[in-house]
């Protein structure tokens, strides 16, 4: 596997399940992202993790819960979802650069997870 | 605030042709980054070019490039010999600072779609 992969690629679940969405980045990164994006609106950033540590929570709802387990691996935890939290759920990853050198800290994305919450 | 304006919701362009994707941003960071990144309908956000602030070249990856005016804060990014896999989402992003983060701040997006 190269890149970034995300499984499951497409996902239907009822409001009252559990599920999971995994990513997993083969570049040797250390900064990790999940991103939502709606129908007609802006990519939102929803979580993101440098060294496995979060230094990012974008006013995301308890429902959603991130995991790092380590730095190649992110998970997203799903549960009591609304019809719409349905949206494509973007994985990323880069280096983490920081100082001068941030601009240039690049996002790697995974191919997404379409959710559908009936 | 840091903002990323893409004027134009859609844009037709024929094959073999160039087409100019518009892209203006609003900061007050004296240094940033600006990037372009493709979007198929199969959904994954591909990185196709990089613009540093303090470049003094436009960025160039084969048939893209970043036509780059610091002054009038505008990041167009242009497509030479326009191929029918171009057809996509095209999103302008900047690096930037949100509060004590960085954060790549995305605009709303192209769609180009290219006819034979």
């Amino acid at each position: 596997e190269t890149g970034v992969t995300q499984t499951p690629r497409h996902l239907v679940m009822g409001m009252t399940n559990k599920k999971s969405l995994k990513c997993e980045q083969h570049l040797g990164h250390n900064a990790m992202y999940w991103y939502k994006q709606s129908a007609k609106k802006p990519l939102e950033l929803m979580f993101v993790y440098n060294f496995k540590e979060q230094t990012e929570n974008n006013s995301v709802p308890s429902r959603f819960s991130p995991e790092c387990p380590n730095s190649s691996h992110l998970f997203l935890h799903l549960h009591t979802l609304q019809p719409e939290d349905s949206a494509l759920y973007l994985c990323a990853s880069s280096q983490g650069l920081a100082g001068p050198e941030r601009e240039t800290d690049t996002q790697y994305f995974g191919p997404g997870t379409r959710l559908t919450v009936l | 605030a840091q903002k990323i304006t893409q004027t134009q919701p859609g844009m037709f362009v024929q094959e073999k042709e160039a087409v100019t994707l518009d892209c203006t941003y609003d900061t007050s960071d004296q240094s940033y980054g600006l990037f372009w990144y493709k979007q198929p309908s199969s959904g994954e956000m591909i990185f196709l070019i990089y613009q540093g602030s303090y470049d003094e070249q436009n960025a160039t990856e084969g048939r893209y490039s970043l036509n780059f005016q610091k002054a009038r804060k505008s990041a167009n990014l242009v497509i030479s010999a326009s191929q029918l896999g171009d057809s996509a989402m095209y999103f302008c992003a900047m690096r930037g600072r949100s509060g004590n983060t960085d954060k790549l701040i995305f605009g709303t997006g192209t769609r180009l779609q290219v006819f034979p």
